[in-house]
């Protein structure tokens, strides 16, 4: 199993630019989420997903967007990128969300940065 | 609103040495409690969680936390820091009904030699 992964792993990007970044799992968990995380600020949840077509806002939703078309994929896409969107976007993934099995488990991370 | 803190930013320690992380949490029902490190350049890895029972749970790599409802707080700790455990570590609180993970601002953790 390769677990979450994610791409790109870096990527640089103009203000007002747009760009997707991919998430995919293989453990066929159902819960899917994307963080962000800033130094010093530990994670904060962007979108989050609770299976194929549903979708829900997480803290910090401004500015992004979702899709969940497959249980495996849930890309996240910046419209128009602002240089408060530079820093380390991290997808994860659980079996539930919820109960004594409610792990989630960390792709490597993307890292953005915007000027 | 659920919240953790982690009042340590930065700890520097000698290997060989003691470990002990902070962790406060605020949740207005029974919370799951959760430690993850997080080496450099990497994602985050789960070592160990907390829904119930014995207050004193058993993680990877030789951590152990010991949740304390009365203080509200989940500290973890090591008896013995080995080099290989320089890492950032993180906090967080979830709930039985929940998806929705809250995590602390982190512990960057330095090894001296």
């Amino acid at each position: 199993n390769a677990g979450v992964t994610q791409t790109p792993k870096f990527r640089i990007l103009k203000i007002g630019q747009s760009m997707t970044l991919q998430c995919t799992q293989d453990m066929n968990h159902n819960y899917m989420y994307w963080y962000r995380q800033d130094p010093g600020m530990g994670l904060k949840l962007i979108y989050y997903s609770v299976g194929a077509g549903i979708t829900d806002k997480g803290e910090v939703p401004n500015g992004y967007n979702v899709s969940r078309s497959t249980t495996e994929d849930f890309p996240l896409r910046l419209e128009l990128a602002a240089p408060s969107q530079t820093s380390v976007y991290f997808c994860a993934s659980s079996e539930t969300g919820g109960g004594s099995s409610y792990e989630q488990y960390f792709g490597p991370g993307t890292r953005l940065t915007v000027t | 609103a659920q919240s953790v803190t982690q009042p340590d930013i930065h700890i520097t320690v000698s290997e060989g040495a003691s470990l002990e992380l902070r962790c406060n949490y605020s949740y207005g029902a029974t919370p799951y409690l959760f430690w993850y490190v997080q080496s450099p350049g990497q994602g985050l890895q789960l070592l160990l969680k907390y829904f119930s029972g014995d207050t004193l749970v058993q993680g990877i790599k030789g951590f152990e936390a010991e949740f304390k409802r009365s203080q509200s707080s989940f500290n973890l700790r090591k008896p013995s820091v080995h080099w290989s455990d320089a890492a950032e570590y993180f906090c967080a609180v979830g709930g039985a009904a929940g998806n929705k993970l809250t995590f602390g601002g982190g512990t960057r953790v330095l090894v001296k030699p």
